[in-house]
């Protein structure tokens, strides 16, 4: 079945720095990965996703980068802000979504 | 639109009851799907329906689980007997092919 790995577990960055989020999976089928954050207490939200068929997305401070030949995708966040401060989760999939284990990540004013 | 909802949104219950959760889609969403999570386990797809139709149900932990979605706008998670192992927060979401997934806001279920 589908695997996803998700580094690194919890990030601590300085407000204003960027922040680094990477997921690994073994299924090629794969051809959809989003980003979702999930805020203490909430659902889960998506923020970005990427299609197979490109290599790079940016919506203002938030970018993902695909690498389908090494299986592997990123997400970057620049200027973190404290409201940034979430857990966030990659996932991968197509008609069903399998996700990694989740990055708390902590941004410290 | 509202969203997905789900009810009840707090559940505490002991163990050996029946637990029913239950789940409103979005309307125009044919895919909707049943997730738990837990800190050890994470996020887990439970089964997923496709015009209300059971596509995938491997991720049901054991026979003490079902769902059903008798029509479009509507769908259970029951649990019994309920143990304490399921405590968790269940999430519902759905999608239709041209949108991206929309989870509920959850139910926290607590079996004591």
């Amino acid at each position: 079945g589908e695997n996803v790995e998700q580094h690194p577990s919890t990030l601590s960055v300085q407000e204003g720095d960027s922040a680094v989020i990477k997921c690994t999976y073994s299924d090629s089928a794969s051809n959809y990965f989003p980003w979702y954050k999930q805020e203490l207490g909430k659902r889960p939200q998506l923020i970005i996703d990427i299609r197979s068929n490109v290599g790079e997305k940016k919506d203002q401070r938030i970018a993902v980068t695909l690498n389908k030949t090494a299986k592997h995708f990123s997400l970057h966040i620049t200027e973190t802000q404290p409201e940034d401060s979430a857990v966030y989760f990659c996932a991968i999939g197509n008609e069903k979504l399998t996700f990694g284990t989740g990055t708390r990540l902590t941004i410290i004013p | 639109d509202a969203g997905v909802i789900q009810s009840p949104r707090h559940e505490v219950t002991e163990m050996g009851q029946e637990v029913t959760l239950r789940c409103k889609p979005i309307s125009g969403h044919d895919y909707l799907f049943w997730y738990r999570q837990t800190m050890m386990r994470g996020l887990e797809l439970l089964i997923y329906f496709n015009n209300n139709v059971p596509i995938d149900d491997s991720g049901m932990p054991e026979d003490r689980f079902s769902a059903k979605m008798p029509n479009a706008s509507f769908s259970t998670l029951k649990i019994q007997p309920s143990e304490p192992r399921d405590s968790a927060v269940y999430f519902c979401a759905s999608r239709s092919d041209r949108t991206e997934q929309f989870f509920g806001p959850g139910t926290r279920l607590t079996v004591l």
